[in-house]
């Protein structure tokens, strides 16, 4: 398996457009887990999903901000309209139920909105 | 409230040295899981270490160590014979089981370690 791919890797974009970012899991993990990374707060927890159903959003910092995953290879996060305030670096992380096993991270999208 | 708290924003250790950074949690679910990831400036999240709230013995992997003191509802990084590599932030993770059996992974907001030649 080729891991938890994201795309883009690098976004610019200017305040008020609309950002979407991609996420492919882990095929056969179930559950999928938006992260945002800023130097002040860290890696905040903003949505996760299990079989597809989003679990918790309460990370979710305002409406602006919305996820879906349609199916079990894909998901994606949006944000509309797009403030310098959300430029961060987006992680998806995808992993198994079973035991111990840890949550595999892709290799992030670094949002810059201008 | 935090669920995950890492009080060290930044540490120095000398090469060679062994340095302990700190993790401390709260949750009520009795069977939770402790994780710790490393991230070095390339940004990628690499998993280190895992912990399981039932385990007996405290989790090793080659110079990584988990000092977990469950009374203390602590689980601290042990890292022995740092090398350069080593320079990277380090982040404590927890699995936990909410109500409806779902689990939720919440990372604390890290620890930025520098190795000293």
């Amino acid at each position: 398996d080729a891991g938890v791919i994201q795309s883009p890797r690098h976004e610019v974009t200017e305040m008020g457009q609309e950002v979407t970012l991609r996420c492919k899991p882990i095929s056969g993990h179930d559950y999928l887990f938006w992260y945002r990374q800023t130097m002040m707060r860290g890696l905040e927890l903003l949505i996760y999903f299990n079989n597809n159903v989003p679990i918790d959003d309460s990370g979710m910092p305002e409406d602006r901000f919305s996820a879906k995953m349609p199916n079990a290879s894909f998901s994606t996060l949006k944000i509309q309209p797009s403030e310098p305030r959300d430029s961060a670096v987006y992680f998806c992380a995808s992993r198994s139920r079973t035991g111990g096993t840890e949550a595999f991270f892709g290799q992030g999208t670094r949002l810059t909105v201008v | 409230a935090q669920k995950i708290t890492q009080t060290q924003p930044g540490m120095f250790v000398q090469e060679k040295e062994a340095v302990t950074l700190d993790c401390t949690y709260d949750t009520s679910d009795p069977s939770y899981g402790l994780f710790w990831y490393k991230q070095p400036s390339s940004g990628e999240m690499i998993f280190l270490i895992y912990q399981g709230s039932y385990d007996q013995q405290n989790a090793t992997e080659g110079r990584y160590s988990l000092n977990f003191q469950k009374a203390r509802k602590s689980a601290n990084l042990v890292i022995s014979a740092s090398q350069l590599g080593d320079s990277a932030m380090y982040f404590c993770a927890m699995r936990e089981t909410l109500s409806g059996g779902y689990q939720k992974v919440t990372f604390g907001t890290g620890t930025k370690l520098q190795v000293i030649p």
